[in-house]
This record gives C-alpha cells, sequence and structure tokens, in this order.
C-alpha cells in the first residue's frame, strides 16, 4: 500500500525558514517523480514543486513564482523528499502536499494528508 | 502558462442525478487533462487522467471527455459520497496548473 506523510508544518514569523519533509513507502521510491503542491486556506491547489527520480538525474522543476525562495530534494536511501522554503510570507501560509507522479507522466496518483504551514507574527 | 479555466464555481444536485464539470485550456493540453476529487479528512483522490482514462478503483460513474481545449468530468447517478471538491489539472507542459475547482453540493 501506497504510503505518504508529510511533517514539518507549524507557526512561522515572516521572513523565516522551513524545511518540510515527506516520508513515503509501499512502492519502489526510486521509480517516481516526487511534487509539492500547496492549498491556501479557502484556496485551490497550487503546484510548488518536481523531483525527478536518479534516471533523469533528480532534475528539478518550480513554479516560478516561488524558484527563488524554495529548493526541493530527496533521499532515495529513505524514500523521502523534502522542501526547503526560506524567506517566507504571509502568502505562503498553507497545507503543502506531497505528492507522486511518474517518469512518463505528471498527473498525481497519490497524496499524503498535508502538513499546514502557517506564516504570522 | 498554461491556464485552466474551471466552471461551475459551485454545482448543487440530489443523489441519483448527473452531473458535468467543465475545464477549458489557455492553449492545446493535447489529451493531457486529469481530475480529482478533494474531501475534509481524506487525501486528495486521483479520478481520470489523461482525459478519459479512470484511474484503477474509481467507478465507473465517474466518467471524461475532450473536444479540443475543452475538458469535462461527468458523474452520473450521484451516490452520497461524491459529494465534495473537484479540481482539474493540466499535466502536459511545466508549471503543472490546476483549475480553479468546483464545490459538488447536496441539493
Amino acid at each position: 500500500e501506497v504510503q505518504i506523510l508529510e511533517t514539518g508544518g507549524g507557526l512561522v514569523k515572516p521572513g523565516g525558514s522551513l524545511r518540510l519533509s515527506c516520508a513515503t513507502s509501499g512502492f519502489n521510491f526510486n521509480d517516481y517523480f516526487m511534487n509539492w503542491v500547496r492549498q491556501a486556506p479557502g484556496k485551490g491547489l497550487e503546484w510548488v514543486a518536481q523531483i525527478r527520480n536518479k534516471y533523469y538525474d533528480h532534475g528539478t522543476h518550480y513554479a516560478e513564482s516561488l524558484e527563488d525562495r524554495v529548493t526541493i530534494s530527496r533521499d532515495d536511501s529513505t524514500s523521502s523528499i523534502y522542501l526547503q522554503v526560506s524567506s517566507l510570507r504571509p502568502e505562503d501560509t498553507a497545507i503543502y502536499y506531497c505528492t507522486r507522479s511518474g517518469s512518463y507522466y505528471w498527473y498525481f496518483d497519490f497524496w499524503g494528508p498535508g502538513t499546514m504551514v502557517t506564516v504570522s507574527s | 502558462d498554461v491556464q485552466m479555466t474551471q466552471s461551475p464555481y459551485n454545482l448543487a444536485a440530489s443523489p441519483g442525478e448527473s452531473v458535468s464539470i467543465n475545464c477549458k485550456a489557455s492553449k492545446s493540453i493535447s489529451k493531457y487533462l486529469a481530475w480529482y476529487q478533494q474531501k475534509p479528512g481524506k487525501a486528495n483522490k486521483l479520478l481520470i487522467y489523461d482525459g478519459s482514462t479512470l484511474q484503477s478503483g474509481i467507478p465507473s460513474r465517474f466518467s471524461g471527455s475532450r473536444s479540443g481545449t475543452d475538458f469535462t468530468l461527468t458523474i452520473r447517478s450521484l451516490e452520497p459520497e461524491d459529494f465534495g471538491l473537484y479540481y482539474c489539472q493540466q499535466h502536459n507542459e511545466y508549471p503543472l496548473t490546476f483549475g480553479s475547482g468546483t464545490k459538488l453540493e447536496i441539493k
């Protein structure tokens, strides 16, 4: 059974940084791309970043609006991915979801429950 | 970026009825559109990908269709568990983009 679980959310002051983690199990992690998608309170879904697998050299793609403030990474040895977010702003307040996609498909076939990030002073 | 225009914003229907949700891409995305269901307390669920391919385990009352850059999610014979939020997403090019969502409510 595919399992995805995000951790690391919480309350952060504007200008601060946060590292979100996503632990996975139940599938061959090396075969898949992974993503972060976020959702501000009462708003729609927004794709944030993708990291490819080792067969694609762990290449990354980012939403342009966030590209200079976020870094996605993965640890194939622990089947985990991470999202480092810096210079946090109130508008970064959102649920951050970790999702799975494939090397030949870019839809999200599995989602975690999400971790809430609140940026407020 | 590909803009996804989803409609309607809200939809009210009764169990047993059929409903349709639409998504229009701002440019060609070929067939590469996915539909998701979002419900409180549950992980988001992939319903359809490639415009009309039903994800494994999804009931056949869900279907997707395409006409050019216009895509439609149809739910036949609504069940009580079908009420929630629905989103489309183009999976043709980066950045991956979503529609604004449709809230399907019980009438």
